[in-house]
C-alpha cells in the first residue's frame, strides 16, 4: 500500500512569491495535518482537515491556508512569502480526525527554500 | 501551557551499548505520547506511543518508553543500539480532546558509533 505522499520534493522560490504543496493521504484516511519543521527543530503544526473541515489551526499568519479535497487530497498554500518560511512541510494522515490517540502516519515532506 | 521538552539536543554512544533519550512534557489535561524517528532527508516515522494502561511502552526496533505520570516523564530506551539507529529522535504529546494536534519537542539526534 502507498504511504502519504507529497509533491513536490524540492522547491525553491523568492520572498513575495506564492507557493502550494500537496499531500495524498493513505488509502482510506480522512484527516490530514500539516507541519512545518524548520531546520534543528521539531515540527510546528500548522493545520487540521478532516471530512473537508478545518479542525485545528496552529499559531501560524494568515499567509497561510490549506484546503481538503473530496478525496481526502489537501493542499497548503503560503503567500507573500519570507526567508523565515524555508523549512520542510511535512503532511501526515490519519483514519479520522477527532481522536487524539490516532496514529499520525508523515509523508516524506517538501523542502521549501525561500532565496 | 502544553509544552515538550528534549533535555538532550545531541546522544553519543558506541554500538551495543545502551542509551536513554529523555522527554518531559506540561499539560493541564490527560495526554497521549508518542516517540517517532527521523532518519536523514525523510519523514517521521512512529516508534511507539502510550494511550493508556501500562506504563512500560514496547515499540519497533528493541525500543521502549515508560510513561511517569508524577514526574510527567516519557523516556526512551534501547539496551543496545546499533550504527542503523543513527537518527533524529522527536518526543510529542497530544492532549486528549484536541483531535490530531501533535507537540513535538525539539529532537535528540541520537549518533552511534563504531
Amino acid at each position: 500500500d502507498a504511504g502519504v505522499t507529497q509533491s513536490p520534493t524540492h522547491l525553491i522560490k523568492t520572498r513575495g512569491q506564492q507557493v502550494t504543496l500537496r499531500c495524498s493521504p493513505i488509502s482510506g484516511h480522512k484527516s490530514v495535518s500539516w507541519y512545518q519543521q524548520v531546520l534543528g527543530q521539531g515540527p510546528q503544526f500548522i493545520f487540521q482537515y478532516y471530512e473537508k473541515e478545518e479542525r485545528g489551526r496552529g499559531n501560524f499568519p494568515d499567509r497561510f491556508s490549506a484546503r481538503q479535497f473530496p478525496n481526502y487530497s489537501s493542499e497548503l498554500n503560503v503567500n507573500a512569502l519570507l526567508l523565515g518560511d524555508s523549512a520542510l512541510y511535512l503532511c501526515a494522515s490519519s483514519i479520522s480526525g477527532g481522536s487524539s490517540y490516532n496514529e499520525q502516519f508523515f509523508g516524506p515532506g517538501t523542502r521549501l527554500t525561500v532565496l | 501551557a502544553q509544552s515538550v521538552t528534549q533535555l538532550d539536543s545531541q546522544v553519543p554512544v558506541f554500538e551495543e551499548a545502551p542509551v536513554e533519550l529523555r522527554c518531559n512534557y506540561s499539560s493541564s489535561v490527560s495526554v497521549y505520547l508518542f516517540w517517532y524517528v527521523q532518519y536523514p532527508n525523510q519523514g517521521l516515522q512512529l516508534l511507539l506511543k502510550y494511550l493508556s494502561g501500562s506504563t512500560l511502552v514496547k515499540g519497533i526496533n528493541g525500543f521502549e518508553a515508560e510513561f511517569n505520570k508524577s514526574q510527567t516523564s516519557f523516556h526512551l530506551r534501547k539496551p543496545s543500539v546499533h550504527i542503523s539507529d543513527t537518527a533524529e529522535y522527536f518526543c510529542a504529546v497530544s492532549e486528549a480532546n484536541q483531535g490530531g494536534k501533535l507537540i513535538f519537542g525539539q529532537g535528540t539526534e541520537l549518533s552511534v558509533k563504531p
